[in-house]
């Protein structure tokens, strides 16, 4: 199985912040990593697909690159709305696997 | 608009069989895989596996193969995932969601909380 491995775990931001988070693969998976969103109680949300392809009504402030085996996920301006866990999900061969998670909190 | 209402929340007991439900609507619902992910409490997602309703072709993680089954009725629009005898350890919540191009989730339904308890 692929492995997926988020950094960081936990991350402290400010509204207005840009943020980063990373996804690494534990081998080569082209570019076929997608980003999601979940709230709590709430499904999760397709944010970004093909590493960096951004899904349709997502605002422009999410950004996603990368490619292989390194991938990133960027928010260039925090909204109070981002507040969330975001998750990556490699859909390069089976099993498809995702990555343990990012929450991102309020500073 | 694409919508995937799944099934209500269920309690069980351990040992006891279940089925629960993702009926699509939409779309053609033949045309897209259907997958579902687990959440256990306060957990991350886990990829259980995927079912293209048009011809029934399943793939399982190899976590969940022989655990449940995924299956689907192309003529109601609904995707099913099914347990024989279920343990504590499936207490947890089930999402399903349609697949984009690949294999990625676009459209998600809004869960199903499974919850096993004797």
């Amino acid at each position: 199985d692929i492995q997926m491995t988020q950094s960081p775990s936990t991350l402290s931001a400010s509204v207005g912040d840009r943020v980063t988070i990373t996804c690494r693969a534990s081998q080569s998976i082209s570019s076929w990593l997608a980003w999601y969103q979940q709230k709590p109680g709430k499904a999760p949300k397709l944010l970004i697909y093909k590493a960096s392809s951004l899904e349709s009504g997502v605002p422009s402030r999410f950004s996603g690159s990368g490619s292989g085996t390194e991938f990133t996920l960027t928010i260039s301006s925090l909204q109070p709305d981002d507040f969330a866990t975001y998750y990556c999900q490699q859909y390069n061969s089976y099993p498809i696997t995702f990555g343990q998670g990012t929450r991102l909190e309020i500073k | 608009e694409v919508q995937l209402v799944q099934s209500g929340a269920e309690v069980k007991k351990p040992g006891e069989s279940l089925k629960i439900s993702c009926k699509g609507s939409g779309y053609s619902f033949t045309s897209y895989w259907i997958g579902w992910v687990r959440q256990m409490p306060g957990k991350g997602l886990e990829w259980m596996g995927i079912i293209y309703p048009g011809d029934s072709d399943t793939r399982y993680s190899p976590s969940f193969q022989g655990q449940v089954t995924i299956s689907a009725d192309k003529s109601i629009s609904t995707a099913y995932l099914q347990w024989s005898s279920l343990k504590a350890s499936d207490t947890a919540m089930y999402y399903c969601a349609t697949a984009k191009d690949q294999w990625e989730l676009q459209y998600w339904g809004q869960g199903t909380l499974v919850t096993v308890s004797s």
